[in-house]
């Protein structure tokens, strides 16, 4: 099994760019969940999906982040307009059922 | 009100010796899992041990293995025989339903 494939590794953009972020999750998984990782604020939940429908987005900073699954093999997080203080580590991890969670290598986003 | 509380920011052990990682929680239900994830620093979060809730004994990975105190609301994890590639960050979670909480992690360095 590839595991949690996240896509782009790394990304560095200008300040008011759109930013998409994508996320394969483990086939066969019904749950994907998005993280942000910074110094300052540690590992945040923005949002989790389960069988495609999100479920809690109570963690999703603002109106700027945005995140979709169109289907069980495919999710993206948008930043739009991106800012400065959006620069973290964005990971993925996927759930069978409900157990372990299993994330992706993450996608470290500098936002100049 | 904070879900798991790691109590020790940074952490340090002689190559071979043994160290514990401590971990509370707070929860007033029965049924639930515990996590230890390692974050080495390519910041991958790779799982390093699991805990059934309503498991008595003690989750045992090899070098590593958990004091999880039910009662006492306790899950520190305890690493035999460190190696250099232990040095990580160390983070403890708490799943409750679909939802994870981590801890803010321990810093963990080993002492060639």
């Amino acid at each position: 099994d590839a595991g949690v494939i996240q896509s782009p590794r790394h990304e560095v953009t200008e300040m008011g760019q759109e930013v998409t972020l994508r996320c394969k999750p483990i086939s066969g998984h019904n749950s994907l969940f998005w993280y942000r990782q910074t110094m300052m604020r540690g590992l945040e939940l923005l949002i989790y999906f389960n069988n495609n429908v999100p479920i809690d987005d109570s963690g999703m900073p603002e109106d700027r982040f945005s995140a979709k699954m169109p289907n069980a093999s495919f999710s993206t997080l948008k930043i739009q307009p991106s800012e400065p203080r959006d620069s973290a580590v964005y990971f993925c991890a996927s759930v069978l059922r409900t157990d372990t969670q299993y994330f992706g290598p993450g996608t470290r986003l500098t936002v100049l | 009100a904070q879900t798991v509380t790691q109590s020790q920011p940074e952490m340090s052990v002689q190559e071979a010796e043994t160290v514990t990682l401590s971990c509370t929680y707070d929860t007033s239900e029965s049924d639930y899992y515990l996590f230890w994830y390692k974050q080495p620093p390519s910041r991958q979060m790779i799982l390093v041990i699991r805990q059934e809730a309503y498991k008595q004994q003690n989750a045992t990975e090899n070098r590593f293995s958990v004091n999880f105190q039910k009662a006492a609301k306790s899950f520190s994890l305890k690493i035999s025989d460190s190696q250099l590639g232990d040095a990580a960050m160390y983070f403890c979670a708490y799943k409750r339903g679909n939802q994870f909480y981590f801890g803010t992690g321990t810093s963990l360095t080993v002492i060639p």
